[in-house]
């Protein structure tokens, strides 16, 4: 069965210094990733989605990037830190069919200070 | 652009009683695919029941079923018997046909089932 991680689970970072979180995928190859923020008491917005290694679509201006260095692992990255930043980032994994869904990783809590 | 509403922040039901959750959506496509996850405190986003735009019968999966109207862009979905275990936030999710799949939410509801 396929299963998909995340790490760190909660992380605590000052205004102004990098982010990294790393997703990885098992049990499925050449998926869809995405990553998704969720805000305090709002709704799942889409940051970036790959569908292959290199290849990455960002869905709202930000100041975050992401990268796909692998084909079952994706990496949301910062230069520096927004108060903004903060929230719940979730890793998904979807199938290339058309009719497949999403899965979603256990999410990292982000608190910018 | 797709866009997916929620208009109840909030809500509640007794215990093994039914509980309807609405959602409306707005696109343009033809072909698309509706959801409905659930959100437990854990956080951890559970897939719920899964509906393709070109089929007319209503999903059904257990004690959760959904009304699809696809002329109004409406699907709600109905939980029935309510337990204790589906206190969550509910969110409702469009996937536009294409390249990346990509999902679009609602805000999400907050169910409560009393005891």
């Amino acid at each position: 069965s396929q299963t998909i991680h995340q790490w760190p689970a909660t992380l605590v970072q000052p205004v102004g210094s990098p982010l990294s979180l790393e997703c990885t995928v098992e049990g499925t190859s050449n998926p869809n990733l995405y990553w998704y923020r969720q805000a305090a008491g709002r709704g799942l917005q889409l940051l970036f989605y790959s569908v292959g290694i290199g290849q990455i679509s960002s869905e709202v201006p930000q100041n975050l990037s992401a990268s796909r260095p692998q084909d079952r692992q994706f990496i949301l990255s910062s230069k520096k830190l927004l108060l903004s930043d903060s929230g719940f980032y979730l890793c998904a994994w979807g199938g290339r069919v058309l009719t497949d869904t999403q899965y979603f990783g256990p999410g990292t809590r982000l608190t910018v200070l | 652009a797709q866009t997916v509403t929620q208009s109840q922040p909030e809500m509640s039901v007794q215990e093994a009683e039914t509980v309807t959750l609405s959602c409306t959506y707005d696109t343009s496509e033809n072909n698309y695919y509706l959801f409905w996850y659930k959100q437990p405190p854990s956080r951890q986003m559970i897939l719920v029941i899964r509906q393709e735009a070109y089929k007319q019968q209503n999903a059904t999966e257990n004690r959760f079923s959904v009304n699809f109207q696809k002329a109004a862009k409406s699907f709600s979905l109905k939980i029935s018997d309510s337990q204790l275990g589906d206190t969550a936030m509910y969110f409702c999710a469009f996937m536009k046909q294409g390249t990346g799949n990509q999902f679009y939410f609602g805000t999400g509801t907050s169910l409560t089932v009393i005891p």
